[in-house]
């Protein structure tokens, strides 16, 4: 059973600081890996999508990387902003049931200004 | 990116009644639908998926009595729940996706379901 977990639970940073998130997995048999930020009772905003044969994905001050074999996966924030507080959500797809998607609790991120 | 919306974003109801929570794919046909429950500070855990026309999967301990799910088109999904109790208050969110396997699912915004 795929299990996906997060650390830290939460995280606070002062701004402009660079800082990584971290992710890992259970079951290396993904299709894909993917981060989304998640807003105080908002829905799910799509961040970086990682497929299994990649190693990371860029988008502006965000880099995700997926070390698959490791069960790992990164997602580093570059010179943080207080508008990045969020809840950042790691998910995975499962290769094996190929619509589940499986995720893990999240990191709650607090840039202090 | 495709746009999937949600209808009430939020409701409160007494114990004992019915809530439905619709999902709609705005601009393109959804084939299947998934609903997710999540409880505060706890992850997004998936409830059922349910395929255009035929009856939805539920996971392993979710009560199929209790959450009924519709998927009558294309492009409505809706998941009623049945005798709501406090327990049950939760942010309900769906995902929508065109084909199967494997397209990319679109999250809708949410419901905060509050049961008194």
């Amino acid at each position: 059973k795929q299990e996906v977990t997060q650390i830290p639970a939460a995280l606070s940073v002062p701004e402009g600081e660079n800082l990584v998130l971290n992710c890992s997995f259970t079951d290396s048999a993904i299709y894909n890996l993917q981060w989304f930020r998640q807003d105080p009772g908002k829905g799910l905003t799509s961040l970086l999508l990682i497929q299994s044969s990649q190693r990371e994905q860029t988008s502006g001050r965000l880099n995700a990387s997926l070390d698959k074999s490791s069960g790992r996966s990164t997602l580093y924030i570059a010179a943080s902003q207080p508008g990045d507080s969020a809840t950042y959500l790691c998910a995975v797809r499962d290769a094996e049931r190929d619509d589940k998607i499986i995720f893990g609790k999240g990191t709650r991120l607090h840039i202090l200004p | 990116g495709a746009v999937v919306s949600q209808h009430p974003s939020w409701v409160i109801c007494k114990s004992g009644t019915s809530v439905k929570i619709e999902c709609r794919s705005l601009d393109f046909q959804a084939t299947t639908m998934f609903w997710y429950r999540q409880f505060p500070k706890q992850s997004l855990m998936l409830m059922a998926t349910s395929n255009e026309g035929s009856k939805a999967t539920y996971e392993q301990g979710v009560e199929k009595d209790k959450f009924l799910i519709n998927h009558a088109s294309l492009t409505l999904s809706t998941l009623t729940v049945t005798s709501a109790h406090p327990e049950d208050s939760s942010f309900y969110i769906c995902s929508a996706m065109w084909a199967r396997p494997r397209d990319t699912q679109y999250f809708g915004p949410g419901t905060r379901l509050t049961v008194l």
